[in-house]
């Protein structure tokens, strides 16, 4: 079945430092490729997706691009701030199996002043 | 403003004893769905629901029952809860056609099972 593996946190980084979270995943067809952020006692927003090969999806200076030879969907950012700090989820829906968003398991970033 | 609501927010409940998640959403949307969040598994679909009436289990569904009886509303039932159920619940919806359109959160249930 489909699946997605992110890199393990947690991921502690100082203010304005490069972000990569590492997504890549498993799936029949051509899915859609989504990067949710869960702040704090909060519940998870879309922070961006994207369609097809290689689309590059982007929101708040966040990019991600989709990878179909290398089945990846790595999240960047070149400078992160304080208010970034939060569970980032790397998540796909599939063409077969479009009821449902799969997740991965999700990657704290803390970041520090 | 587009939102979709979960209630309670927080709940502390005894083995056996039955409660009810409330999920509602403004935005007209046909899909809605459940998930539930456990430390190192991501996020789990336990049910979804694709229109009023149409409901189907998830990867996780053991221990849950949902209803659609209307469009905007989708509760989550625990008939006899077990402390393996304790768990961040959310709730989520959409537009049912659109495969790359975005899915909206509910802000979540902390449910704590003694």
């Amino acid at each position: 079945g489909d699946s997605v593996t992110q890199m393990e946190g947690p991921v502690t980084l100082s203010e304005e430092a490069f972000l990569t979270i590492n997504c890549t995943y498993t799936a029949t067809g051509y899915p859609s490729l989504f990067w949710y952020v869960q702040y704090p006692g909060e519940g998870l927003q879309l922070l961006l997706k994207a369609t097809k090969a290689d689309d590059k999806g982007s929101n708040k200076g966040f990019e991600a691009t989709y990878r179909k030879e290398t089945t990846s969907f790595h999240l960047e950012k070149g400078s992160v701030q304080v208010s970034d700090s939060a569970v980032y989820f790397c998540a796909l829906r599939g063409r077969q199996g479009a009821q449902k968003l799969v997740f991965g398991q999700g990657t704290r970033l803390t970041i520090n002043p | 403003e587009a939102q979709v609501t979960q209630n309670p927010r927080y709940l502390i409940t005894v083995t056996g004893k039955k409660l009810t998640v409330t999920c509602s959403q403004n935005m007209n949307h046909e899909y809605m769905s459940w998930y539930r969040q456990d430390p190192g598994l991501g996020l789990r679909q336990i049910y979804y629901s694709m229109n009023v009436e149409v409901t189907d289990k998830g990867d996780v569904p053991e221990g849950y029952k949902v209803s659609r009886k209307e469009k905007r509303n989708f509760p989550l039932i625990l008939e006899s809860p077990s402390p393996n159920q304790t768990s961040l619940y959310f709730c989520a919806s959409r537009h049912q056609q659109q495969q790359g359109g975005e899915q909206f959160f509910g802000p979540g249930t902390r449910l704590t099972v003694l």
